[in-house]
């Protein structure tokens, strides 16, 4: 079965650091440029992160940059986004999607993790 | 910084036709930027319904159908039903593996 699952979310505090998972299975992960997309409680959708399929590019959203740093390990076919200095607004569902790179677009979601940041 | 808009409500009868719009905060939305919509229901992962500006992802009805509508990309949703009351997301394609996603169309069928 085609699937995305993510795991890694919970309670962390202010400050604190936290590593999220997506296990890929179903296509040729390493074929594929992966994002991490999240939704703030109550908020949209934004785009945090994508990373090629090598996992030699990686492009992050300026809220983020400095902070995240997205990898991959395509011999487990699992995508990662290790988040250190988190803040209140990134408690948020980390989606991982699967991209599309031409036409660019996310052809596949996991149903995501929760993060909240919170003391 | 880019600002992808989207009109934050839509109300739309049952049956009834629909265009939800993707715009640019300044500039016009051009086929290279690949609009793609999303469709979220609470609690649930998107679903992608539309990508490179018209073309339905696999398993989308037909009454979904994606444009170009002057400056702005579009969806449209034609014979409305209760089932598609919603948020709507676009996505636009900056490069440099760069995406913005507009605030979302919430949709109510009524």
């Amino acid at each position: 079965e085609v699937q995305l699952v993510e795991s890694g979310g919970g309670l962390v505090q202010p400050g604190g650091s936290l590593r999220l998972s997506c296990a890929a299975s179903g296509f040729t992960f390493s074929n594929y440029a992966m994002s991490w997309v999240r939704q703030a409680p109550g908020k949209g959708l934004e785009w945090v992160s994508t990373i090629s399929g090598s996992g030699g590019s990686a492009y992050y959203a300026d809220s983020v940059k400095g902070r995240f740093t997205i990898s991959r390990d395509n011999s487990k076919n699992t995508l990662y986004l290790q988040m250190n200095n988190l803040r209140g607004e990134d408690t948020a569902v980390y989606n991982c999607a699967k991209v599309r790179w031409s036409p660019w677009y996310f052809d596949l979601w996991g149903r995501g993790t929760l993060v909240t940041v919170s003391s | 910084q880019t600002v992808v808009t989207q009109e934050p409500s839509f109300s739309v009868s049952p049956g009834g036709t629909v265009t939800l719009t993707c715009g640019l905060s300044s500039g016009s939305v051009f086929n290279s930027y690949y609009p793609s919509w999303y469709q979220q229901t609470p609690g649930q992962a998107p679903r992608t319904l539309i990508y490179n500006t018209n073309t339905r992802s696999s398993g989308v009805p037909d009454r979904f159908s994606g444009s170009i509508l002057g400056n702005k990309a579009a969806l449209t949703i034609t014979g409305a039903q209760a089932d598609d009351e919603s948020l709507f997301y676009c996505v636009l394609y900056m490069g440099s593996g760069i995406s913005v996603f507009g605030g979302g169309t919430k949709l109510t069928v009524l």
